[in-house]
């Protein structure tokens, strides 16, 4: 059965500090995608990235980057130099055919000034 | 353009009785999903809307849910009668092409429902 694990539900850390956000997924497809999306207060669910299971490139986009391991199954994501504006609920996910996503929990991220 | 967007953004209603939340996708957009999170838990899939056909909709929890989608455009979920266990953010997502999971999908920002 497919299913994305975020262990951390909560993480606080003080502006400028680095904070990695973990995503551990179980898939038997050959052939998936996974997510990032982020929710800020405001509530809708933003997309961040989306990679495919062929492609194991490391990512950085800004202040974010992306840290895709098939070894590990893990797709963990990077924060550097957090802003509170970064506050939010990030939530990890993976593809079924068709469009379905399976969502981890969630982590709620809190930066403070 | 305007996004996913979902009505009403909060509803509180007493176990019993009827809900039913709106959304209207991204115009162009075939494809209207539906999701639903629990408290603290995990966003999850209820159904898969492709035009007016119900492609999939093995995550409706049970036959209190009806979800339609008339004419392929906005789609209604409705609850009826309402438990507590309904209570969450249910969200409403589309995409424009049709079939596999590459294709990034717009998320609206939730209708939170309280069922007391």
């Amino acid at each position: 059965a497919q299913k994305v694990t975020q262990a951390q539900t909560e993480i606080s850390v003080v502006e400028k500090e680095d904070v990695t956000l973990d995503c551990v997924y179980e898939t038997r497809d050959t052939t998936y995608y996974l997510f990032w999306y982020k929710q800020p207060p405001s509530g809708e669910l933003v997309f961040l990235i989306r990679r495919n299971s062929f492609d194991e490139q490391n990512e950085i986009s800004g202040r974010y980057s992306w840290n895709f391991q098939k070894s590990t199954s893990s797709f963990n994501f990077t924060i550097t130099a957090s802003q509170v504006v970064d506050s939010a609920v990030y939530f990890c996910a993976l593809s079924e055919e068709g469009g379905k996503l399976i969502f981890g929990q969630g982590t709620e991220l809190s930066v403070k000034p | 353009e305007a996004g996913v967007t979902q009505f009403p953004s909060h509803s509180v209603i007493e176990k019993g009785q009827t809900v039913t939340l709106r959304c209207d996708p991204i115009s162009g957009h075939d494809n209207l999903y539906w999701y639903r999170r629990v408290m603290g838990k995990e966003i999850k899939f209820l159904l898969h809307f492709v035009k007016e056909s119900k492609q999939d909709e093995s995550g409706m929890p049970n036959n209190r849910f009806l979800a339609e989608r008339t004419g392929g455009t906005y789609s209604t979920l409705k609850v009826q009668p309402a438990e507590l266990e309904d209570s969450g953010v249910y969200f409403c997502a589309s995409s424009q092409v049709e079939g596999w999971a590459d294709e990034k999908l717009f998320f609206g920002s939730g209708t939170q429902l309280s069922v007391l």
